[in-house]
């Protein structure tokens, strides 16, 4: 079973530039979930989609961050512009359901803003 | 504010066992505890999940008391490639909002 693929895994930008992460979750996986993850630190729910519905939201900073999930398969995670404390880690996971959720996670795209 | 704590950081020798505690005092009554495990430059892995008592697989433990305010993985006979973060999951209600909390992740150290 192939798992949880985000790219690019790596993105240099300068701030106030745009930025764009793409994930195709588990095959079958109904909820997606996008997390940042600063060095030294757990990662931080931003986004959990169940099908193409964004069920909680809660920490997405809404002013710069923009999330989809058309179709209820594959995701993109958007900031714009990008700001110097968003360089960090974006990880994508997914599972089969919301109850008693197993999340497999995606190795993540390593965002530095310059 | 409530958090997920865990202690930044154990050191173990090979072979040994290795109990990590969390705290989460404000898990939601009907979630689950998970563990996770993650190695530089890669994405959390699944270790072992619960929701009371304790459960048990090929590689953890998991002990989780009645009161389900904490819970410990534990990790027998640990080998060097244990060395990784070890972070704890929990579903948490936080200002009248259901909230996924992951610790703050406890780095483990093994040595020869």
């Amino acid at each position: 079973e192939a798992g949880v693929v985000q790219s690019p895994r790596y993105k240099i930008i300068e701030k106030k530039q745009p930025v764009a992460f793409w994930c195709n979750p588990i095959s079958g996986h109904n909820t997606l979930y996008w997390y940042l993850q600063n060095l030294g630190q757990g990662p931080e729910l931003l986004i959990r989609y169940e099908n193409e519905e964004a069920v909680d939201d809660s920490q997405l900073p809404k002013d710069r961050f923009s999330a989809e999930r058309l179709k209820g398969v594959d995701s993109t995670l958007k900031i714009q512009p990008a700001e110097l404390g968003d360089s960090a880690v974006y990880l994508c996971a997914s599972s089969r359901t919301s109850e008693a959720p197993v999340q497999f996670f995606g190795p993540g795209t390593r965002l530095t803003v310059l | 504010l409530a958090k997920t704590t865990q202690p930044i950081s154990m050191d173990s020798y090979e072979g040994q066992e290795v109990n990590i505690t969390c705290s989460h005092n404000n898990i939601a009554t009907n979630d689950y505890i998970t563990w996770y495990q993650q190695f530089p430059s890669q994405g959390p892995r699944f270790i072992i999940q619960g929701y009371k008592t304790k459960v048990k697989n090929e590689v953890a433990s998991l002990f989780i008391p009645a009161d389900r305010k904490s819970s410990t993985l534990s990790l027998p006979r640990v080998s060097l490639s244990d060395t990784a973060v070890y972070y704890c999951l929990v579903g948490e209600w936080m200002d009248s909002s259901y909230k996924l909390i992951f610790g703050s992740g406890t780095r483990l150290l093994v040595r020869p």
